[in-house]
């Protein structure tokens, strides 16, 4: 069975550094792409970018370009949302996906975690 | 930059038919943007309904269908239920492995 388990909630101040996980199981784990989709409190989902773990290749949303770092540990089949410098605007909830496809099939998202919810205050 | 655009809310009566729709600020949206359709309650993970335009995922019921109605994406739901209640977002691909989330319907049966 495919499983996406997150990390746990995170409370932060701004300016802190912050590092999330996905760890994957059920499934090869280098073999699909894996990402994050954001949730603002009361707010829609937005696609941030996601990883190709055999490879490292990474894509950005141009929303979250140099804003995120988006990792993954083929070892550990772990996926990573990290921030060098929290704002109080990072607060929301943040869910990994499985995201399946190709260029020419277009990509879905599988399978969801059950989100960490990050809150940043001063 | 293209904005992917929807309906802010839909009501619709038990046992009704609805028909949301995803669109974008700037052109067409056909096939070749895979369209997807999720749907959140509130306070849950999205689940998946819908991809590449009509495929319904696993276990979802034949009564939520998915389409290409002139030049935005639909997800139509048939035989309206009262926990179709829910958040519907649609998600179209724009290349390069990237993709971009509508905002979301609210539909509320009552």
């Amino acid at each position: 069975e495919v499983q996406l388990l997150q990390s746990g909630p995170e409370v932060k101040k701004p300016g802190e550094s912050l590092r999330i996980s996905c760890k994957a199981s059920g499934y090869t784990f280098a073999s699909y792409w894996i990402g994050w989709v954001r949730q603002m409190p009361g707010k829609g989902l937005e696609w941030m970018g996601i990883i190709y773990p055999t490879d490292s290749d990474t894509r950005y949303s141009p929303s979250f370009q140099g804003l995120v770092t988006i990792s993954a540990g083929k070892s550990f089949t772990t996926a990573y949302l990290q921030w060098s410098s929290l704002k109080a605007s990072d607060t929301g909830m943040y869910y990994c996906v499985r995201q399946v496809g190709s260029d020419w099939t277009g990509y879905y998202f599988d399978y969801w975690g059950q989100g960490t919810l990050v809150t940043v205050s001063s | 930059q293209t904005v992917v655009t929807q309906e802010p809310s839909f009501s619709v009566s038990p046992g009704g038919t609805v028909t949301l729709t995803c669109g974008l600020s700037s052109g067409s949206v056909s096939s070749s943007y895979f369209p997807n359709w999720y749907r959140q309650t509130p306070g849950q993970a999205p689940r998946t309904l819908i991809y590449s335009t009509n495929t319904r995922s696993s276990g979802v019921p034949d009564r939520f269908s998915g389409s290409i109605l002139g030049n935005k994406a639909a997800l139509t739901i048939t035989g309206a239920q009262a926990d179709d209640e829910s958040d519907y977002y649609c998600v179209l691909y724009m290349g390069s492995g990237i993709s971009v989330f509508g905002p979301g319907t609210k539909v509320t049966v009552l």
